[in-house]
């Protein structure tokens, strides 16, 4: 059964600086996501891309944060400048006849 | 704004009982979703409901859909403690086919002996 990966399972990084969180969707989906998840919080839409452009954004991705798929299977969410409230787990789903959420990308921002 | 409410929050049940978990979504949507998250893990998908009235069963898991009450309901029955997770409802915003999922705040099951 296809299902989609993320990596890396875990980043930790010093606030200020740029990290980028990758996902490899499932190959035939055109829609993928971006939900974010404070440790003990519920999870939060980010950012939806379709045909290689943001289609909807929440109020949570300022412009601190950037989408894109460079190669056609990778999709990543940049983030330029890491506070510490980005700690967070980040999942990319990627949209079939349900959504299929990755494994998530723990972000330790200290 | 389409709001998803779950409740209870904390739910902490003894092995062998029967608990129902509820969801209740404020605008009109065509799809719920039922998620479990083991702690630092990601989401396992358990049920989708489409349709008014579905009700769909996984082991010691009901889930069912009353659209018209905007309520969904995750049962339990005869709980193990393997079924300690969060549970979240999740619904698609209003003509879904590619929106974002809202999420309830979850409901963190703890099954005691």
């Amino acid at each position: 059964e296809p299902e989609v990966t993320q990596t890396p399972s875990h980043q930790v990084t010093q606030m200020g600086q740029e990290v980028i969180l990758r996902c490899v969707p499932i190959s035939n989906h055109l829609y993928f996501y971006w939900y974010r998840q404070i440790l003990g919080q519920k999870v939060e839409f980010l950012v939806s891309f379709y045909n290689n452009e943001i289609s909807e954004k929440s109020e949570i991705f300022d412009d601190q944060f950037s989408v894109e798929r460079p190669d056609g299977s990778n999709f990543t969410l940049k983030i330029r400048s890491t506070k510490l409230e980005d700690s967070a787990m980040y999942f990319c789903a990627s949209i079939g006849n349900e959504q299929f959420f990755g494994p998530g990308t723990r972000l330790t921002v200290l | 704004e389409l709001k998803v409410e779950q409740n209870p929050l904390f739910l902490s049940m003894q092995e062998g009982k029967n608990y129902t978990i509820y969801c209740n979504y404020s605008t009109t949507s065509d799809r719920l979703y039922w998620y479990r998250q083991d702690p630092g893990k990601s989401l396992e998908s358990l049920f989708v409901l489409l349709s008014n009235g579905a009700v769909k069963q996984e082991g010691r898991l009901m889930a069912s859909l009353d659209t018209k009450a905007r309520l969904s309901t995750l049962h339990i029955t005869a709980a193990v403690h393997d079924l300690s997770a969060t549970y979240f409802c999740a619904v698609d915003g209003v003509n879904s086919g590619n929106t974002p999922l809202v999420f309830g705040k979850g409901t963190r099951l703890s099954v005691i002996a």
